[in-house]
């Protein structure tokens, strides 16, 4: 069964650092989706893509995060300079298109602890 | 701003008990409301799609209602077992445009006792 994929699971930064988190969704689904999850709360979308074009970015901190999808498959989601206010697990997902009647298949996650 | 909140936070039950998950939302004019399975450090599975037009959805001891006008999902797991154990997300999608955007509740953490 095909699966999204993620990278690292695991990251840990000091502040002030960059870091850069990858993904790559199932074959043949246009949309991509980022999310935040904050401990014992619920997954916050960060950011939208349908092919390689953002559709939603309004709740990304574009001060310090940016994420692209150069090619409209895999995306890479990079913060700098990291804060302690970002540690939480990033989810990645995708779905067939960004209609409301599909499903999106979510990624393993990173999870991130800023030290 | 459509907001969604989860009730309880966490249930402790034993094994052949039914399970009774709450989910309600403050704006009735959703799309679409999911249900979500969460392992503890992983991804998010969906179980359920309910959407407006509908009122339940069923999938083997899973069944889910849907009721707008009060602004309440119902997820009822029928003779729960060891492995139901695991947190349990909803969502609606209550957007406006043509892209979906899902508001997800805190979850229901449930353990499932043998």
């Amino acid at each position: 069964e095909a699966e999204v994929a993620q990278s690292p699971r695991y990251k840990i930064t000091e502040k002030s650092q960059a870091v850069a988190f990858w993904c790559d969704p199932i074959s043949g689904h246009a949309t991509l989706y980022w999310y935040r999850q904050i401990l014992g709360q619920g997954p916050e979308l960060l950011v939208q893509f349908q092919d390689e074009s953002v559709v939603d970015d309004s709740q990304l901190p574009k001060d310090r995060f940016s994420a692209e999808r150069l090619k409209g498959v895999d995306s890479t989601l990079k913060i700098q300079p990291a804060e302690l206010g970002d540690s939480a697990m990033y989810l990645c997902a995708s779905s067939v298109s960004g209609t409301r009647t599909v499903t999106q298949y979510f990624g393993p996650g990173t999870r991130l602890t800023v030290l | 701003k459509q907001e969604v909140t989860q009730i309880p936070a966490a249930l402790n039950v034993p094994e052949g008990e039914n399970l009774v998950l709450n989910c309600s939302f403050t704006d009735s004019a959703i799309y679409n409301l999911q249900w979500f399975r969460q392992d503890p450090g992983k991804g998010l599975t969906s179980l359920l799609l309910i959407q407006s037009s509908q009122r339940e959805q069923t999938s083997g001891r899973l069944n889910a209602s849907l009721d707008k006008s009060s602004g309440r999902s119902t997820l009822y797991i029928a003779a729960s077992q060891p492995g139901d154990s695991a947190t349990y997300l909803c969502a609606a999608d209550g957007r406006t445009d043509s892209w979906g955007k899902l508001q997800f509740g805190a979850g229901t953490q449930v353990v499932v006792t043998p």
